[in-house]
């Protein structure tokens, strides 16, 4: 099971983007590179996910450089409502690895 | 808002008491997963079942139990409850079998606190 690092936490001003990199040395070829953010008392809710190269959608970015071992979430102009714990998970394409949530890196953005 | 329902939103209770929490699955979807989430331990996998049957374990204790119903409703029940047992314990569902990252979809949780 592939084992993820990440800063335990952030600041941020609004406006500024935001670069959370996780570390996974030990990723599988099989294995995706997932993440989730997760609101004060509210369950996780997943943002993107990818493979390798870069994805993009509405809310982030991932950045994955060519050796896979470790990952980039980029938010672009975070908000105040961007506050949350943001955790990077890697499972493999298979479904067969259960969710490992670590701790999460705590993101705070200050007006 | 996920379409994953958890109830009770809150639960007080004792020590060496016994809860169930329960948890209504988005339409549809057959697999439910439980998570304990506490200050010091993170989000924790306990158990997931799919179409009523057991699929997968994590660190669940012996003294907690679960079960999906013909109905695709979960519970997970707690006994003989301890002061370390208070924590947000979440529920997840998906539409397929396995742990496919992007399908799950996480309820509010349910906030135990033992005293």
């Amino acid at each position: 099971l592939a084992k993820t690092t990440q800063p335990i936490s952030m600041d941020s001003y609004e406006g500024q983007e935001v670069n959370i990199t996780c570390s996974h040395n030990n990723i599988a070829t099989n294995d995706y590179i997932t993440w989730y953010q997760q609101f004060p008392s509210q369950g996780p809710r997943f943002i993107i996910q990818g493979y390798k190269t870069k994805v993009t959608n509405e809310v982030a970015s991932l950045f994955i450089p060519a050796d896979r071992k470790s990952s980039t979430l980029s938010l672009p102009r975070v908000s105040l409502s961007d506050t949350a714990v943001y955790y990077c998970l890697v499972g493999d394409v298979e479904g067969n690895t259960p969710l490992v949530f670590g701790k999460g890196t705590r993101l705070s953005v200050i007006a | 808002d996920s379409g994953v329902t958890q109830t009770p939103k809150h639960l007080i209770t004792a020590t060496g008491q016994r809860v169930t929490l329960r948890c209504s699955p988005r339409s549809g979807d057959l697999s439910v997963y439980w998570y304990q989430q506490s200050l010091d331990q993170g989000l924790q996998f306990l158990i997931q079942y799919y179409n009523g049957e057991e699929r997968a374990k994590g660190n669940i204790l012996e003294r907690f139990s679960a079960q999906q119903f013909p109905d695709l409703h979960s519970e997970l029940n707690l006994s003989s409850l301890e002061l370390g047992d208070s924590a947000l314990y979440f529920c997840a569902s998906s539409g397929r079998e396995g742990w496919y990252q992007e399908t799950q979809y996480f309820g509010p949780g349910t906030r135990l606190l033992v005293l």
